[in-house]
């Protein structure tokens, strides 16, 4: 079946320093893949949706600016974490559709980020 | 913005026993899914419902899609070990998904 590659699984970094946060389908083609995140205990909340060769749309309350989305390819979407602080620690999710089918949505494995 | 409501939050059951949470929410959702995520992995599809007032089976699990398409059920039927995790509902509309609060299930051998 379809796969969602999301690499790193887990990083620790440095406040003030940025991360980046790579999703890959390897075996179909996304026009459009979606970021979560989700706090220990708490559901998965939608950060914004990656749109290849556009600009990414996000959900309210998330900052563009803090959150840099980048979908330059048809089966790769990256999320950039500038400045990162303590209190952007969190689980980083993405997901993406078959362009072609339409089908279900799949889930990468996830991303833990912890910002000391 | 759109809410989903899931219940219960946690659940402690015995092996064997079976199991059901449900979800409901003020808006209507095209499809409904259930979801189930391990520790530190990203959520796994379980079933997908597209019709109000669908039955769908998935092995042990059953879930039905509300005739209002404002809420849906999941069933677990003879629970194992392995069917620990935490169980997400999601309403998708528009190609987005809007999880529930999820209900972390433990199961006692």
């Amino acid at each position: 079946g379809a796969v969602v590659s999301q690499h790193p699984s887990w990083v620790i970094c440095k406040s003030g320093t940025s991360v980046k946060i790579e999703c890959r389908s390897l075996d179909f083609q996304a026009t459009t893949m979606f970021w979560y995140r989700q706090f220990p205990k708490q559901s998965l909340m939608l950060m914004a949706t990656s749109n290849e060769g556009s600009k990414a749309t996000y959900e309210q309350g998330v900052e563009k600016d803090k959150f840099l989305i980048n979908h330059a390819s048809l089966t790769l979407s990256t999320l950039t974490v500038t400045s990162a602080h303590p209190e952007d620690s969190s689980f980083y999710i993405c997901s993406a559709r078959n362009s072609s089918t339409n089908e279900k949505l799949f889930f990468g494995s996830g991303t833990q980020l912890s910002v000391l | 913005g759109q809410q989903l409501n899931q219940s219960p939050q946690s659940m402690f059951i015995q092996e064997g026993e079976d199991v059901s949470m449900n979800c409901t929410s003020s808006s209507i959702f095209n499809t409904w899914l259930w979801y189930k995520q391990d520790p530190g992995e990203g959520p796994v599809l379980l079933i997908a419902l597209y019709k109000a007032g669908e039955l769908t089976s998935n092995g042990r699990l059953t879930a039905q899609f509300g005739i209002t398409r404002k809420d849906s059920f999941l069933n677990i039927s003879a629970s194992i070990p392995s069917d620990v995790g935490i169980y997400f509902c999601a309403g998708q509309k528009g190609g987005k998904l809007i999880f529930g609060q999820g209900t972390e299930l433990s199961v006692k051998p």
